[in-house]
């Protein structure tokens, strides 16, 4: 069936580094376009960043711009997110979703999410 | 703060129909034809509802509908029933520097 699912999450000390892994399955993973969002405890939902179906495109939030890097593996069906310099506000949920197909901008699947602790 | 502003609780009892806002600029939903809406219950990933304003992905119910009028969007769920009741986040696209921008939120009540 179609999923999307996340792992890779876990408590790293501020100013240290992660890589979320995102397996996909159930559809041409190479035709679409990835975003990453994230939730902070008890808080609403913030659009972290995007990739082109050929990751010849990334956008990033201004919150993440420099630390955050999103790439894509279309042979292994998994998109990632490199994250450096993380601060405590870092500490969230972060879901993987893959673009609506006929917009970028809604997200139609959704992994079940992987949680992020910054904490010293 | 939330780009997109949102009421943080409405409420309404089974049966009856409730309206959501959703107030950006024309930056982003006064400006594009891009908005979503999204579903989240408690400890679940969301559920995309509505995208484009009022296009309605497979397999969600006709009771749910969007629309849009200068820089506010509506979501409106008619027929409420108990399992309505969940978290609702609109979206819309946004020229500025990030991509997407999020309303923050607003908490369904079924009485």
């Amino acid at each position: 069936q179609v999923q999307l699912v996340e792992s890779g999450g876990g408590v790293v000390q501020p100013g240290g580094s992660l890589r979320l892994s995102c397996a996909a399955s159930g559809f041409s993973f190479s035709s679409y376009g990835f975003h990453w969002v994230r939730q902070a405890p008890g808080k609403g939902l913030e659009w972290v960043t995007f990739i082109r179906y050929d990751g010849s495109d990334k956008y990033y939030a201004d919150s993440v711009k420099g630390r955050f890097t999103i790439s894509r593996d279309n042979s292994k069906n998994t998109l990632y997110l490199q994250m450096n310099s993380l601060r405590d506000e870092d500490t969230a949920v972060y879901y993987c979703a893959k673009q609506e197909s006929s917009s970028w901008y809604a997200f139609d699947i959704w992994g079940q999410g992987t949680m992020l602790t910054v904490s010293s | 703060q939330s780009a997109l502003t949102q009421p943080a609780s409405v409420s309404g009892s089974p049966g009856q129909s409730i309206t959501i806002s959703c107030t950006g600029t024309s930056s982003d939903v006064g400006g594009y034809n891009y908005v979503s809406w999204y579903q989240q219950h408690p400890g679940k990933a969301p559920k995309l509802m509505i995208y484009e304003v009022s296009n309605r992905p497979s397999g969600v119910s006709n009771r749910f509908s969007g629309s849009k009028s200068g820089n506010t969007a509506s979501l409106t769920i008619s027929g409420l029933q108990a399992e309505d009741e969940a978290d609702y986040y609109c979206s819309s696209y946004t020229s500025s520097s990030s991509l997407v921008v999020f309303g923050g939120g607003t908490k369904l009540t079924v009485l």
